[in-house]
């Protein structure tokens, strides 16, 4: 069964600083990985991907992540937090030889604190 | 391209009654998908429609939950006979075909049974 972790239920980081958002997940065979951020009263809203390729894919707002195989993570950073990261960010997960739904994990709240 | 559209946002219901939700995808998206978010939680999985084919249906989903998308295009979510556990955010998303095809949300209907 697939299913995504994501350890922290909230993480908070100065303005300015690098943050790590972490994710880690379990699939049968190769993984699709995505994270989507939520703004209060908006819908999710798509930030990036990892379908194949370079580990280390890049999205919007200036957010990336990496794709570790061995580690099962699909961990979201930014090199620079700002204010307006503040908000919840899901991971998901679909396996790659299925074409269907999505599992989203818990979601992880990001406080950037000015 | 308008995005994801939910109809409507917010519905209040006495336990017991029948609501229907209505979700207008993105127009050249043949996927769509049914989610439910409670608070503290990740996006659950309900079902999803290739065109008008309901293709999956999850388990959380009860004989009092039923979906629709007649011509391929917009979609309803009705539920009957409403029970309090029933209340959350119901989320609606639409996509190309294809396992690496990130999804795009629209901004939820909030249901509330009293």
């Amino acid at each position: 069964a697939q299913s995504v972790a994501q350890p922290e239920d909230q993480v908070n980081v100065a303005e300015g600083n690098p943050l790590t958002v972490k994710c880690t997940y379990s699939v049968s065979g190769n993984p699709y990985l995505f994270w989507y951020v939520q703004y209060p009263n908006r819908g999710l809203q798509f930030l990036l991907k990892y379908i194949t390729g370079d580990n280390l894919v890049k999205g919007s707002y200036g957010f990336e992540a990496e794709f570790n195989k061995s580690q099962t993570s699909f961990h979201l950073k930014k090199p620079s937090a700002l204010v307006s990261d503040s908000a919840l960010y899901f991971c998901a997960v679909r396996a790659g030889n299925r074409d269907d739904k999505i599992i989203f994990g818990k979601g992880t709240r990001l406080h950037i604190l000015p | 391209d308008t995005g994801v559209s939910q109809d409507p946002r917010h519905k209040i219901t006495k336990r017991g009654q029948n609501v229907t939700f209505r979700c207008d995808p993105i127009s050249e998206h043949n996927r769509l998908y049914w989610y439910r978010q409670t608070l503290g939680q990740g996006p659950e999985f309900l079902t999803y429609f290739q065109n008008e084919a309901q293709l999956e249906k999850s388990r959380l989903l009860s004989d009092r939950f039923s979906a629709e998308r007649p011509k391929g295009s917009f979609s309803t979510l009705e539920i009957q006979r409403t029970e309090q556990g029933d209340s959350a955010m119901y989320l609606c998303a639409s996509s190309l075909e294809g396992g690496g095809r990130e999804q795009y949300f629209g901004p939820g209907t909030r249901l509330t049974v009293t």
